[in-house]
Parts: structure tokens; C-alpha cells; sequence
């Protein structure tokens, strides 16, 4: 257990779906990340937060939209997805740049 | 690009055996880190060694840096099954706000 949650951990969904994913971390860390993996490719940073500001966004879609309510959760937000983007969505957080704490991942399926 | 290479892409080894990666990178890194990932899971850091540092020890590993040839190594030393994973290297470049993960290195340990 790193001390940082993500739910669901699996989810399925239609391209004409709205869902959401969330994170969690209690470790008093003040930036936030959500990551891409998808099969044989690099782990793709897709949004950052830093103080609950978000300071990078990678030119990711519009169907994917963040948000940060507070320092401690981290939210993303899915509509109209294609099936491209099924993959392992990762969260993680840290106090600065040294060590990056990851969740244990959402699998999303998108059919 | 900053992004690390690892290298080799994958490796097969026995237990009992030591496992080496490699990880090339491109520009200046203020610190150098290991992670590794379980199937489907989430990623775990390992060891993080500055760039004023050229080698750490962590139990079973050994990380050594050589900035002058933009490279660093992870040796684990008498591999066990359980060691069977995704192993990645992640920079931290001066001016960027986020780490830079390499594609990793996939380690399979057989008993």
C-alpha cells in the first residue's frame, strides 16, 4: 500500500458514457498526477496538479477533464471516449519532485 | 525529448542470478529514480540517487550514475521469482515540473 487510493479499479464503459475516476492520498503531498499507460507504450503524464492548480496539461483531449477540489483527491473526469483510449489510468502524488507515490491503477475498457 | 531509455527492453534470468538494467537519458537531471510495476498495477519506487551521488545501495540493489555519460544502472543481486516485473527509470530535469518516465525494462525471473 502506497497511501494513495483509485477508484474503481476496473470500469467498463460505452463511448457514450459519462464516468469518473477518483483518487485519493492522505500523505499530505502537494501535487497530484494522472498518467496514461497503454499496452507497449511509455507511461504518458496527462495532467498535473501542484497545489491544486494545475500547472501541465499534455495536449490531452477535451473528453478527459480534471479536477482538484482540494489537496487530497483528484478527480477525472470521461465523456464521449473511444475505444483507443481503454488503458491503465494512473494516479500518483508528491511533495515536490523527489518520490512519486502511485495508486494501484484504474482499468478502463471502453467499448 | 528528455525522456530515459531503458535497456535491455527485456531480460529472462534464473533465480539466483543478478539482474542489470540500464537507463540512458538525455539532458541534465537533478536526480535519478527506479520504479517498478507488477502486471497491471501501480508503480513502487525503489531508490532515488541525486546527481551529485554515483552509486546507492537499498538492500538486493544497486543503483550507480554517471552523468558524464548520461547513464545510470540498477543492479539486483541475487534475484527471487517475486523480483518478476517492469522495472523504470524517471528523471528529473531542471526546469520541467514533472518526472520523465522511460518505456521500461520487463524482468522475468524463473525459479
Amino acid at each position: 500500500e502506497t497511501g494513495v487510493t483509485q477508484t474503481p479499479r476496473h470500469l467498463v464503459m460505452g463511448m457514450t458514457n459519462k464516468k469518473s475516476l477518483k483518487c485519493e492520498q492522505h500523505l499530505g503531498h502537494n501535487a497530484m498526477y494522472w498518467y496514461k499507460q497503454s499496452a507497449k507504450k511509455p507511461l504518458e503524464l496527462m495532467f498535473v496538479y501542484s497545489l491544486e492548480e494545475r500547472v501541465e496539461n499534455n495536449s490531452v483531449p477535451s473528453r478527459f477533464s480534471p479536477e482538484c477540489p482540494n489537496s487530497s483527491h483528484l478527480f477525472l473526469h470521461l465523456h464521449t471516449l473511444q475505444p483507443e483510449d481503454s488503458a491503465l489510468y494512473l494516479c500518483a502524488s508528491s511533495l515536490g519532485l523527489d518520490t512519486q507515490y502511485f495508486g494501484p491503477g484504474t482499468r478502463l475498457t471502453v467499448l | 525529448s528528455q525522456q530515459g531509455e531503458e535497456d535491455p527492453q527485456a531480460l529472462s534470468i534464473q533465480e539466483g542470478e543478478n539482474a542489470t538494467m540500464n537507463c540512458s537519458y538525455k539532458t541534465s537531471i537533478n536526480n535519478l529514480q527506479w520504479y517498478r510495476q507488477n502486471s497491471g498495477r501501480g508503480l513502487v519506487h525503489l531508490i532515488l540517487i541525486r546527481s551529485n551521488e554515483r552509486e546507492k545501495h537499498s538492500g538486493r540493489l544497486r543503483v550507480t550514475l554517471d552523468t558524464s555519460k548520461k547513464s545510470s544502472s540498477l543492479l539486483i543481486t541475487a534475484s527471487r521469482a517475486a523480483d518478476t516485473a517492469s522495472y523504470f527509470c524517471a528523471t528529473d530535469h531542471s526546469g520541467y515540473s514533472t518526472l520523465t518516465f522511460g518505456k521500461g525494462t520487463m524482468l522475468l525471473v524463473s525459479p
